[in-house]
């Protein structure tokens, strides 16, 4: 069973970019969360989504944007680049509802720099 | 609020056990998880524990939850060299989202 993909593994962008990055959960896994992780603050939700619905939300700016498609493959995409961006954005897959839903699993993440 | 604490370091020799701690402020969580994660990796779920048990043992893995202290352990037996990386302690919010609230991770390192 394969695991959760996270595409492309690196990315360099250069500030005022925009980046897209792309997660494809486990087969059957029905919600995507991502998250940021930074030195300084360190891992943070940024957001979760289930059947193509954005279903919370972290504190973040608008900057920060994702989608979730009918294969439940998701993506994020992050407008406007500033060095602060610089990140390993990890998402993690879950079955998403039911009394099984008690287990979240990640990808290896994408390692985003910004210069 | 959500805020969970963790020690930054700890160090043990080779075949010692290791205590990893953790304080949550939510008592609303659901489950509580480790996490572990090795250099340029992602996250490895180790174990979880539900928010009504107070023990749980898996391998060379125990889990201890004290609700009333708002207080996670994990004590890895036995500890290996392959077990030096960063433990992340999470709890997982009430609500139907999965929503994880992550700590600043403990760094262990093993001496052989």
């Amino acid at each position: 069973k394969a695991g959760v993909t996270q595409t492309p593994r690196y990315l360099i962008k250069t500030r005022g970019q925009q980046v897209t990055l792309s997660c494809s959960p486990i087969s059957g896994h029905r919600s995507v969360s991502w998250y940021q992780q930074t030195p300084g603050q360190g891992l943070q939700f940024l957001f979760e989504y289930f059947s193509e619905t954005q279903r919370n939300k972290g504190n973040f700016p608008g900057r920060f944007s994702g989608r979730q498609f009918s294969n439940s493959r998701s993506e994020m995409n992050v407008s406007t680049l500033e060095l602060g961006d610089s990140a390993l954005y990890l998402c993690a897959s879950s079955l998403g509802v039911g009394s099984m839903n008690t287990e979240a699993f990640f990808g290896q993440g994408t390692r985003l720099t910004v210069v | 609020g959500e805020d969970v604490e963790q020690s930054l370091f700890l160090s043990v020799r080779e075949g010692d056990s290791s205590v990893i701690n953790c304080t949550y402020t939510d008592s609303s969580s659901t489950y509580l998880y480790w996490y572990k994660q090795e250099p340029g990796a992602g996250l490895q779920l180790l174990t979880y524990i539900f928010s009504n048990m107070d023990m749980k043992q898996d391998q060379r893995l125990t889990v201890l939850l004290n609700k009333k202290d708002k207080h996670l352990s994990l004590r890895i037996a036995d500890t290996q060299t392959g077990d030096s990386a960063i433990y992340f302690c999470a709890e997982k919010t009430r609500d139907s989202s999965y929503k994880l609230i992550f700590g600043s991770g403990t760094r262990l390192l093993v001496r052989p």
